[in-house]
């Protein structure tokens, strides 16, 4: 079974804090996906990263930035939290461009600021 | 961001009825997810579809990728009280050179015994 693991499912910051979310999956996927889920909102896409080193803007990436070292390892920044920054995170991976490869969700950190 | 038409938004059923929910899109999807989330947790998924027309099962859990590509429905049948949560599509699209999912806006369900 894919596993996709968040070092954290919940986290009290406070406001101007730098915050590091990790998240690390076991199945050698080169995609790795952040989303923030909110009620009435969804789930909205903040960054992404089709390989090491790579990362691409997602539909929400203001107040974020992401860091790709390793294949199995993504990491969400917030660089200076604010309260509208409140909200669960889910990490997810998938493999590649090929067909058959669904997307897989951590299990989410719920970040009040 | 862009969400998917997902209905209903909720309902309450009887323990040992079956339950049928739907996404509709005027875009066309290359492949579709569904997902379960419970609270506090992240989505798991369920059963992910390819085809236009494929009709796959998991369990009591039925699911159907529309012929226009456009469209999904997921059935449970004979629900059961653990069935209780937030199930949500996901639509896999390809656009702007990237591939992206879109997410529906989710059904929550509640079984009553």
């Amino acid at each position: 079974d894919v596993k996709v693991t968040q070092s954290s499912r919940y986290l009290v910051k406070r406001t101007g804090e730098k915050v590091f979310l990790e998240c690390v999956q076991d199945m050698d996927h080169e995609n790795m996906f952040w989303y923030r889920q909110d009620p009435g909102l969804g789930l909205r896409l903040i960054y992404f990263s089709y390989d090491v080193k790579m990362k691409e803007k997602g539909d929400i990436p203001e107040g974020y930035s992401v860091s790709r070292e390793k294949k199995e390892r993504f990491s969400l920044i917030l660089e200076s939290a604010s309260t509208n920054q409140t909200s669960m995170y889910l990490c997810a991976s998938n493999g590649g461009s090929s067909y058959n490869s669904p997307l897989h969700f951590g299990n989410g950190t719920r970040l009040t600021v | 961001g862009q969400q998917l038409n997902q209905s209903p938004q909720s309902m309450f059923i009887q323990e040992g009825e079956d339950v049928s929910m739907n996404c509709t899109s005027s875009s066309i999807f290359n492949t579709w997810l569904w997902y379960k989330q419970e609270p506090g947790e992240g989505p798991v998924l369920l059963i992910a579809l390819y085809k236009a027309g494929e009709l796959t099962s998991n369990g009591r859990l039925t699911a159907q990728f529309g012929i226009t590509r456009k469209d999904s429905f997921l059935n449970i049948s004979a629900s059961i009280p653990s069935d209780v949560g937030i199930y949500f599509c996901a639509g896999r699209i390809f656009t702007s050179g990237t591939y992206k999912y879109i997410f529906g806006t989710g059904t929550r369900l509640k079984v009553l015994a």
